[in-house]
């Protein structure tokens, strides 16, 4: 089946350093990939998403690349601040036939920047 | 704030009983999703409802249930609790039934003592 692996946390990190974490992943298919962003006390936000090799999602100074050869998707960003501090969630999604949706998750990256 | 509401946020209660969480969507969001996080299992996959109807179904056990309503609010029973039940219940919503934007609500933390 398809799954996510992605590194452990926490990373701990100065504001203004260079932040990368790595994300592979396994599926059958051409999934679409994505990175979920969540801070203390709420919900996942969809932070960005690629849909096909090659592809480059980026918001808010974050950037991922769908690498197919090596089935990854890093997620990086040039410099961090304090309020990037979160748990980022790498993920793929199984559409079921057009019939449904399922999003398969990575275990999630704490992300401490300190000032 | 994501348009998911989400309640209540915290249940504590005990092994054997049943519980129910409840969902209400994004104003025009047709599908409802359920996920369980826990520190083990991470984020996990349950069940997905469009527009009334169940639509995917992933890793949600026998003793767990869950619809969606007219109104196109969700309820997830959790019946015959155990301890390895405790975790972060997250609801989420979409437009569409494969729109890959889901909003995620706050969560419900289900504490089972």
């Amino acid at each position: 089946g398809n799954s996510v692996t992605q590194m452990e946390g926490p990373v701990t990190l100065s504001e203004e350093a260079f932040l990368t974490i790595n994300c592979t992943y396994t599926a059958t298919g051409y999934p679409s990939l994505f990175w979920y962003v969540q801070y203390p006390g709420e919900g996942l936000q969809l932070l960005l998403k690629a849909t096909k090799a090659d592809d480059k999602g980026s918001n808010k100074g974050f950037e991922a690349t769908y690498r197919k050869e090596t089935t990854s998707f890093h997620l990086e960003k040039g410099s961090v601040q304090v309020s990037d501090s979160a748990v980022y969630f790498c993920a793929l999604s199984d559409q079921i036939k057009a019939a449904g949706n399922k999003l398969t998750f990575g275990g999630g990256t704490r992300v401490l920047v300190k000032p | 704030d994501s348009g998911v509401t989400q309640t209540p946020k915290h249940l504590i209660t005990a092994t054997g009983q049943r519980v129910t969480l409840r969902c209400s969507p994004r104003s025009g969001d047709l599908s409802v999703y359920w996920y369980q996080q826990s520190l083990d299992q991470g984020l996990q996959f349950l069940i997905q409802y469009y527009n009334g109807e169940e639509r995917a179904k992933g890793n949600i056990l026998e003793r767990f249930s869950a619809q969606q309503f007219p109104d196109l609010h969700s309820e997830l029973n959790l019946s015959s609790l155990e301890l390895g039940d405790s975790a972060l219940y997250f609801c989420a919503s979409s437009v569409g039934s494969t729109n890959e934007k889901l909003f995620f609500g706050s969560g419900t933390q289900l504490s089972v003592l």
